[in-house]
């Protein structure tokens, strides 16, 4: 147990839905980020999220959002979906600013599948 | 456009080899190299990391080695072991920070599969 929580682990729906992954950050990390793993795809970074602000934000879709909350978990939301959104969605935490590698935690994804 | 590649999506070798996964990268604003391991149905563990003002790390059967002229690194581990087949991805951070931003780019990780 990597101390980062996600779910759902599973989700199908159907096209033109949306849905809302959630992300608990392990205890004392302040930021959050979110990556897509679609298949053959490395790790694409989406977007971080430091204290319940916005801080860095990667090839995240206009029909993506998300937002941290002051308990620092954090939702991702995806709305309109079409079938090349199916992939895998990671959440990870770390607590920035610190010296060295800044290791990211990475909880172990929601898988989407998209019909 | 990627900036941090594996170029090998798979590698297969005998337990007790050595295993050697490389990586290239293109930004010379990156500061600090992770390698992270994935196995089926759980999220990236992180394995070593490498500053960019080193050419070196070790960790065990696990060594690292940058190559900052070449835009190059690699995962050394010696001796493989079944239990290290698993998807490996390497990472690179940008160094310029903002306020706690910070985010790593990963490639397309490479498939190690260990023989016994």
């Amino acid at each position: 147990d990597s101390g980062v929580t996600q779910t759902p682990k599973h989700l199908i729906t159907a096209t033109g839905q949306r849905v809302t992954l959630r992300c608990s950050p392990r205890s004392g990390d302040l930021s959050v980020y979110w990556y897509q793993q679609s298949l053959d795809q490395g790790l694409q970074f989406l977007i971080q999220y430091y204290n319940g602000e916005e801080r860095a934000k990667g090839n995240i879709l206009e029909r993506f959002s998300a937002q941290q909350f002051p308990d620092l978990h954090s939702e991702l939301n995806l709305s309109s979906l079409e079938l090349g959104d199916s992939a895998l969605y990671f959440c990870a935490s770390s607590l920035p600013g610190q010296s060295g590698a800044n290791v990211l935690t990475f909880g172990a994804g929601s898988r989407l599948t998209v019909l | 456009d990627q900036q941090v590649k594996q170029n090998s999506p798979s590698l297969s070798v005998q337990e007790g080899r050595i295993s050697i996964l490389n990586c290239d990268y293109t930004n010379s604003m990156f500061d600090y190299f992770l390698w992270y391991k994935k196995y089926p149905a759980e999220g990236p563990t992180f394995l070593i990391s490498i500053s960019s003002i080193k050419d070196k790390n070790e960790d065990g059967r696990f060594t690292v080695f940058l190559n900052k002229s070449a835009k190059h690194l690699s995962l050394h581990i010696v001796p493989s072991q079944p239990g290290d087949s698993a998807v490996y991805f390497c990472a690179a951070r940008s160094r310029v920070f903002q306020g706690g931003s910070e985010k790593l780019v990963f490639g397309k990780g490479m498939k190690l599969t260990v023989n016994p």
